[in-house]
């Protein structure tokens, strides 16, 4: 399975935009990158998937460059609600493996 | 609201006892899972079954025994757990268990389970 690295924590103002940089240097040929959010005591939520270059919903952005060895989360004018941890896969053979992920703090 | 619910949302147990948690799906899904969550620990997958039929079982101890009546509920019965189990267990569900469905799956809010 891939691994994924992301910054264990990060804070950041309202308003601001947030980028979370994921790493998984051995991504395979078929393997999707997902990221789900998860608050407290509440299951992890789908927020965006993608393959290559650019995808974009009304939640985020998803970067990906064309090596596929990372890919950045891209949140616009955070608030207050989006402070949650943030989960990047990478799921190979239909299995999603979570890891630690990034606790984001939003301060006011 | 993610089409997805779970009962009881909190549970105490003693080690002796045997209880059941429920899952039920809203969304015409066709597979469904168990994930264990355990404080400070990534979520991790315990059972997935997919038109009702188990597809995946991840070494889990037999005092874990799910059951899938029918592609909209999935149970889990516990007997005998020990303090180590307790942890907030979630059901999720998705479209498919292969492909790009797999990799959007709708969570319920889990169950906070105590093991005394």
């Amino acid at each position: 399975l891939a691994k994924t690295t992301q910054p264990i924590s990060m804070d950041s103002y309202e308003g601001q935009e947030v980028n979370i940089t994921c790493s998984h240097n051995n991504i395979a040929t078929n393997d999707y990158i997902t990221w789900y959010q998860q608050f407290p005591s509440q299951g992890p939520r789908f927020i965006i998937q993608g393959y290559k270059t650019k995808v974009t919903n009304e939640v985020a952005s998803l970067f990906i460059p064309a090596d596929r060895k990372s890919s950045t989360l891209s949140l616009p004018r955070v608030s207050l609600s989006d402070t949650a941890v943030y989960y990047c896969l990478v799921v190979r053979n239909e299995k999603l493996t979570f890891g630690t992920g990034t606790r984001l703090t939003i301060i006011p | 609201e993610t089409g997805v619910t779970q009962t009881p949302r909190h549970l105490v147990m003693g080690m002796t006892n045997k209880k059941s948690l429920k899952c039920e799906q809203h969304l015409g899904h066709n597979a469904m899972y168990w994930y264990k969550q355990s404080a400070k620990k990534p979520l991790e997958l315990m059972f997935v079954y997919n038109f009702k039929e188990q597809t995946e079982n991840n070494s889990v101890p037999s005092r874990f025994s799910p059951e899938c009546p029918n592609s909209s509920h999935l149970f889990l019965h516990l007997h005998t757990l020990q303090p180590e189990d307790s942890a907030l267990y979630l059901c999720a569900s998705s479209q498919g268990s292969s492909g790009r469905n797999y990799n959007e799956q709708f969570f319920g809010p889990g169950t906070r389970l105590t093991v005394l």
